[in-house]
């Protein structure tokens, strides 16, 4: 069975700070992997997707992926308190797109 | 990113009674759509897969029967909640991925609520 481990948090970091997050998966045969963020009461936004080992950023957002270790990573730099929400790993194995999600971990950036 | 609408946002219904949840991909055309459902502080659990004009994949113990999904179209897929009762209460969120799309974009959810 497909499974998607996030460290459970809740994490907290001060306004201004780095936030990490992290994410390891067993299915090695996995392709693609994606950062969602949700809001309480809606619903997930992508904000970052990896493909290929080592680093991507976007803005403030770096993705890091090691597939030898299964292991893809979030940091979130210059943290704001509009960045507290549920950060949610999902990964990918085929052409099926079909996601297997971690449960989430829970941010707060205290101002 | 592509853009996925779902509607309703929010449905209040009696028990007993039938609600149809809407989920169009405006911009591309989703071979593929998902649907989830989210009970308060849990993660995402999918119910099924719906492919365009073949019949949806649900998961394990997900009742086939009383969430009936169609994928008529490349940019529609539907999910009816059937003879609904309280426990079907429940945020239900689709996405949809396709065409030159490898991610997977999220309808705005249907926030249910049967009393």
């Amino acid at each position: 069975q497909k499974e998607v481990e996030q460290n459970s948090g809740p994490l907290s970091v001060p306004e201004g700070a780095i936030a990490s997050l992290n994410c390891t998966y067993s299915d090695r045969g996995s392709q693609s992997f994606f950062w969602y963020r949700q809001y309480s009461g809606k619903s997930p936004e992508l904000i970052m997707s990896i493909y290929s080992n080592g680093d991507k950023e976007d803005g403030r957002f770096t993705a890091q992926l090691n597939k030898a270790s299964q292991y893809v990573s979030l940091l979130i730099r210059d943290s704001q308190p509009s960045d507290s929400a549920t950060y949610l790993c999902a990964v990918t194995g085929g052409s099926n797109y079909k996601l297997t999600f971690g449960k989430g971990t829970l941010l707060t950036v205290n101002p | 990113g592509a853009v996925v609408s779902q509607h309703p946002s929010r449905v209040i219904c009696k028990s007993g009674t039938s609600v149809k949840i809407e989920c169009r991909s405006l911009d591309f055309q989703a071979t593929t759509m998902f649907w989830y459902r989210q009970f308060p502080k849990q993660s995402l659990m999918l119910m099924a897969t719906s492919n365009e004009g073949s019949k949806a994949t649900y998961e394990q113990g997900v009742e086939k029967d009383k969430f009936l999904i169609n994928h008529a179209s490349l940019t529609l897929s539907t999910l009816t909640v059937t003879s609904a009762h309280p426990e079907d209460s429940s945020f239900y969120i689709c996405s949809a991925s396709g065409g030159i799309h490898t991610e997977a974009f999220f309808g705005q959810g249907t926030r249910l609520t049967v009393v």
